[in-house]
């Protein structure tokens, strides 16, 4: 069965530098999403991304974040300059067509920073 | 703003005991409901959602839910537990009204405990 995939599981990075964080999505997917999870939190919504552009991106995703996809396959989340509070699991997913379509999540990165 | 409340942080059951997991949902159309489970370094897999129809949903592992407009819940149940089922569960709501993304906005997530 298809699945999202994410690199790295775990990521550990000094306060101030800059991580990008890969995903792979399900291949004929064609929405995706970044989302994450604080420690002992919920599981908040980043960004999501269509045609090749953002189409929606929550107040926590402010100009430290970027998304991109380079290229047909990957699609990563860059955090420019990494601070304390971004220590958490971020999610990846993807949906392949319209909002009734399920959003498959990938296992996760956990990001801390240190 | 949409918002998913799901009241009981912690469960426990017995094995082969009945499960029912609280949400409650505020959302300014007829919403798209989702329930999820996260194993331990797992990933979100989806056991099951609500578009329209239907309002009581089948899903995978056993599951189902009842989608009550009236209480604006969606409880997730269960029969039988096993031992398996032990995880965090969370409940989401999509949203449709705003167009483009369709972000899911979850629940704080309820940690199930099933005792042998």
């Amino acid at each position: 069965e298809p699945e999202v995939t994410q690199t790295p599981s775990h990521q550990v990075t000094q306060m101030g530098q800059e991580v990008i964080l890969r995903c792979v999505p399900i291949s004929n997917h064609l929405y995706f999403y970044w989302y994450r999870q604080i420690l002992g939190q919920k599981v908040e919504f980043l960004v999501s991304f269509y045609n090749n552009e953002i189409s929606e991106k929550s107040e926590i995703f402010d100009d430290q974040f970027s998304v991109e996809r380079p290229d047909g396959s990957n699609f990563t989340l860059k955090i420019r300059s990494t601070k304390l509070e971004d220590s958490a699991m971020y999610f990846c997913a993807s949906r392949a067509g319209g909002p009734r379509e399920t959003q498959y999540f990938g296992p996760g990165t956990r990001l801390l920073v240190l | 703003a949409q918002s998913v409340t799901q009241p009981d942080i912690h469960i426990t059951v017995s094995e082969g005991a009945s499960l029912e997991l609280r949400c409650n949902y505020s959302y300014g159309a007829t919403p798209y409901l989702f329930w999820y489970v996260q194993s331990p370094g797992q990933g979100l897999q989806l056991l099951l959602k609500y578009f329209s129809g239907d309002t009581l949903v089948q899903g995978i592992k056993g599951f189902e839910a009842e989608f009550k407009r009236s209480q604006s819940s969606f409880n997730l149940r269960k029969p039988s537990v096993h031992w398996s089922d032990a995880a965090e569960y969370f409940c989401a709501v999509g949203d449709v009204l705003t167009g483009g993304g369709n972000k899911l906005t979850f629940g704080t997530g309820t940690q199930l405990k099933v005792e042998l």
